[in-house]
Formats: C-alpha cells, structure tokens, sequence
C-alpha cells in the first residue's frame, strides 16, 4: 500500500516552461488537494478536488491548473512557470468522517524556477 | 475564513526540558478538526494528532501531550523530556468544511521551529 505518491520529488523549470505534478493514491479516497509551502509559512491550498472530473479553486490558484480524470490521479499543472512559484509542492488525500477524519499526505515535490 | 497562530516562531531548549508549543485557531464552524504535524529536516510531513471540536478529552501519547481547550480556542501540544530528535518544525492545522460533503481545507499555522540541543 504506497499511500500517496508524488513525481517527480525535484525539478528545476526555467521561467516560461509548463510542466504537470502527478499525484497518484491508492486508497480509494474521494478527496484530493494540491497545497504548496514556502519557506517560513505553513502549507496553503492551491485546488482541490471533491471525485473524479470535478476540482476547484482553493486559496493562491493563480498560475495552476487541475485535473482529475481518474479517481486516482490528481494533476497539477504549471503552464507558463514563473520564479514565483519556487516552492514545494504536497499533494493530499482525506478519508472518513467523525472521528476518523483525516489526511495522507504525499512526500513533496520540491520545484525551482530559475 | 479560519485562521491558525503559531506565535512562537523559533523555539530552543536543552534536552530533557519540557516545552509547549502554542496553537490558537479561529473558525466559525461548530465542527472542526485540528491536527498537529512534524516536519523534520527531510521535509516530509508525519501526522501526530488529530483532535475533534466535539471531543475535548485531551491526550497523551508517550512523551507528547496535548491540551484542546475550546473555550480559547487553543490547542498547545507538549513535549516532556524532549530530544534531540524532536527537532523540527511543527505545524498546527483546522480542518474546515469547503463544500458539501466531507472535503475539508487544512489551514495551517506559519511553524514552530524547534531545536533540541544536547
């Protein structure tokens, strides 16, 4: 059982090239999110994703696009990359309600753009 | 909105020491989660807690203690004796309903860094 699996772990864009995150899980959870932290600041939420096809817009989703064509694959694009968006990036999964609410979190994919 | 504050930014104390770290929330929801994460030097994030709004019973996990009180709307965790290997950087977060159904933002606080030196 991998959890929450995220590629790449680095990369390095020069400003203007596009690139996509996959975030792959194996869990069978309905909910996805894409979250990014920069230094000194806790995670904020870029999109996220209630099932398949479906996503919307969290906090900071300027520059980024989602997808979610299979239940268990959540993209997140970079089309036009700029040095603003150095950041890591963690992508996540939550299941349960109540008291067994929670979250997987992938290990990060750590983006620089030069 | 929901708001999450770490006042402590950098916290050092010598191994063995006891020390808590504060997290003051606000929401405006009657449900709500709030969980606390580390953040080694590796960067990947290890869950220590989740705590319900409606389940105030505190907790004690080992060496880590955590004390939710809702009517300050704070939940400091506690590390007794601490480590050289609990340096790190720590993370309080509120879980938030964003749409029907159970999906649910995480706002997180900006950290505690926190150095254990022996």
């Amino acid at each position: 059982n991998a959890g929450v699996t995220q590629t790449p772990k680095f990369r390095v864009l020069k400003t203007g090239q596009s690139m996509t995150l996959l975030c792959a899980q194996d869990m069978n959870h309905e909910y996805m999110y894409w979250y990014r932290q920069d230094p000194g600041m806790g995670l904020r939420l870029i999109h996220y994703s209630v099932g398949e096809g479906t996503t919307a817009k969290g906090e900071v989703p300027d520059g980024y696009n989602v997808s979610r064509l299979k239940k268990q694959n959540f993209l997140l694009g970079l089309e036009s990359a700029a040095p603003s968006q150095t950041s890591v990036y963690f992508c996540a999964s939550s299941y349960g309600r109540g008291r067994t609410y929670g979250y997987t979190f992938g290990s990060g994919t750590r983006l620089t753009v030069v | 909105a929901q708001k999450v504050t770490q006042a402590q930014t950098e916290i050092s104390v010598v191994e063995k020491e006891d020390v808590t770290l504060d997290c003051v929330y606000e929401t405006r929801d009657t449900t709500y989660y709030l969980f606390w994460y580390k953040q080694p030097p590796s960067g990947e994030l290890v869950f220590l807690i989740r705590r319900n709004s409606f389940d105030e019973q505190n907790e004690i996990s080992g060496r880590y203690s955590w004390n939710f009180q809702k009517s300050t709307s704070s939940f400091n965790f506690t590390i007794t004796a601490s480590q050289v290997v609990d340096s790190a950087v720590y993370f309080c977060a509120l879980s938030e309903a964003i749409s029907s159904g159970s999906a649910r933002q995480l706002t997180f606080g900006s950290g505690t860094q926190l150095t254990v030196l022996p």
